[in-house]
């Protein structure tokens, strides 16, 4: 099994509807994870960062850890055009190495 | 304050020949990362310097090394460039030298080799 799995999509959702992004590990990733963005050509910037199981809320974006089931998602409410992207997860090891994930492409459509 | 910067932006190698790819921070951080993204493989990492004068190996260290020069930089040598090395390269940096912070990003160096 990878350490951070992630389902290639693409997602395609609608203008305004939510996309929900999901995300598995494995035991060996620890217990912080983070979602970043990464537009065509262009660099990671982080999103949102989740340590504790529950969820987090930040804007139109919702990050949402589950220890037991071993899974990390992001939800998009309001999905809009700039919202296409790939969005990598990805968990932390040991001495903060971080291990993402292959990335899910998101689509939103107008 | 420009955050992450990476030299060159784009760089065609021949098979067996060298190059450094330079990285460079101004945020004052004590980590500094190399990863390749390949398609369909996410983001990997090559090496990582936990903090200045230490390096370490991260997933795939093969046919790279790399120097971290002082606190700013952090640069990644190919010495003898093979065609399984083309790809891009991030380079990204974080405050701390463990715990749970940040990693910043570079804009990426494009390497091809042919």
């Amino acid at each position: 099994q990878k350490e951070v799995e992630q389902n290639s999509g693409p997602l395609s959702v609608p203008e305004g509807a939510i996309a929900s992004l999901n995300c598995t590990y494995s035991d060996r990733v620890s217990q912080s994870f983070f979602w970043y963005r990464q537009y065509s050509g262009k660099s990671p910037e982080l999103i949102m960062s989740i340590y504790s199981n529950g969820d987090k809320e930040d804007g139109r974006f919702t990050a949402q850890l589950n220890k037991a089931s071993q899974y990390v998602s992001l939800l998009i409410r309001d999905s809009q055009p700039s919202d296409s992207a790939t969005y990598l997860c990805a968990g932390r090891q040991y001495g903060n190495k971080l291990v993402f994930g292959a990335g899910t492409i998101l689509r939103v459509k107008s | 304050n420009a955050g992450v910067t990476q030299t060159p932006k784009f760089q065609v190698l021949k098979t067996g020949q060298s190059m450094t790819l330079q990285c460079a921070q101004d945020m004052n951080h004590n980590s500094m990362y190399w990863y390749r993204q390949d398609p369909g493989m996410g983001l990997r990492l090559i090496y990582y310097s936990a903090s200045e004068g230490t390096t370490d190996k991260g997933e795939v260290p093969n046919g790279y090394n790399v120097s971290r020069l002082n606190k700013r930089e952090f640069s990644l040598r190919l010495e003898s460039a093979a065609p399984s090395q083309t790809s891009v390269y991030f380079c990204a940096s974080s405050p701390k030298a463990g715990g749970q912070d940040t990693q910043y990003f570079g804009p990426g160096t494009r390497l091809t080799v042919l």
